[in-house]
């Protein structure tokens, strides 16, 4: 399967835990992005990055979030501290940016991961 | 920032019938509107976009519009079909090149036998 993988699928924790989320893009991918999504809304922006660098990070993220891409491969989203207004579905999503070409723009994204906490 | 709202929230239509969703956008520099379809345990997955530069595109039963002035674009499914049954999500980007692209809230579609 060369789509984008998510692990874990699910993570149960205990409010004031940490939780870390890893994202395996497509591999030629270089651009990959981290999306939050609760039920009934639409993907709400978090982060992206650009190989290893991160270029945005929503104004509404919590310091308690972080991510990293360190080869410009995977990348892992942090939650420190949880609080169960984390509870929500986290996306990750890949695309291919060349901007010598045209490009569709395309977010190819994971199945999710799942959080929830008590 | 950006700012998408989509509307209905829910639609149920009969099979066969067609389907209309609609959005609206608030940044005018916006040039990327992509459709995605959200599918129960899985991630949403592109099924069209349209770019600024036109006003229309149609691939099969699926087809957008989009209205620069009025800042609107739509989603049309003509003689849907049970698996058309989805979450349906608008978006907008400030560049084709999906630096960051803002969804709008989802349209739960239900296509009745």
């Amino acid at each position: 399967d060369t789509g984008v993988s998510q692990d874990p699928r699910h993570k149960i924790t205990k409010r004031g835990q940490n939780v870390t989320f890893r994202c395996d893009p497509i591999s030629e991918h270089n651009r990959l992005y981290w999306y939050r999504q609760t039920l009934g809304q639409g993907p709400e922006f978090l982060t992206y990055f650009q190989n290893e660098a991160q270029l945005e990070k929503s104004r509404l993220l919590s310091d308690r979030f972080s991510a990293e891409r360190p080869k410009g491969s995977f990348s892992t989203l942090e939650i420190q501290r949880t609080e169960q207004g984390d509870s929500a579905m986290y996306l990750c999503a890949s695309s291919l940016y060349n901007r010598l070409i045209e490009n569709t723009g395309e977010l190819f994204f994971g199945e999710g991961s799942r959080l929830t906490v008590l | 920032g950006e700012n998408v709202e989509q509307h209905p929230s829910t639609l149920s239509v009969q099979e066969g019938d067609s389907a209309v969703i609609k959005c609206t956008y608030s940044d005018s520099a916006s040039n990327y509107f992509p459709w995605y379809k959200q599918e129960l345990g899985k991630g949403p997955q592109l099924i069209i976009d349209i770019r600024s530069n036109v006003g229309e595109k149609k691939d099969q039963r699926i087809a957008v519009t989009l209205n620069k002035t009025a800042k609107h674009f739509s989603l049309h499914i003509t003689e849907t079909q049970p698996e058309d049954s989805a979450v349906y999500f608008c978006a907008a980007s400030g560049s084709s090149s999906a630096s960051k692209i803002i969804f709008g809230s989802g349209t739960r579609l239900s296509i009745r036998p």
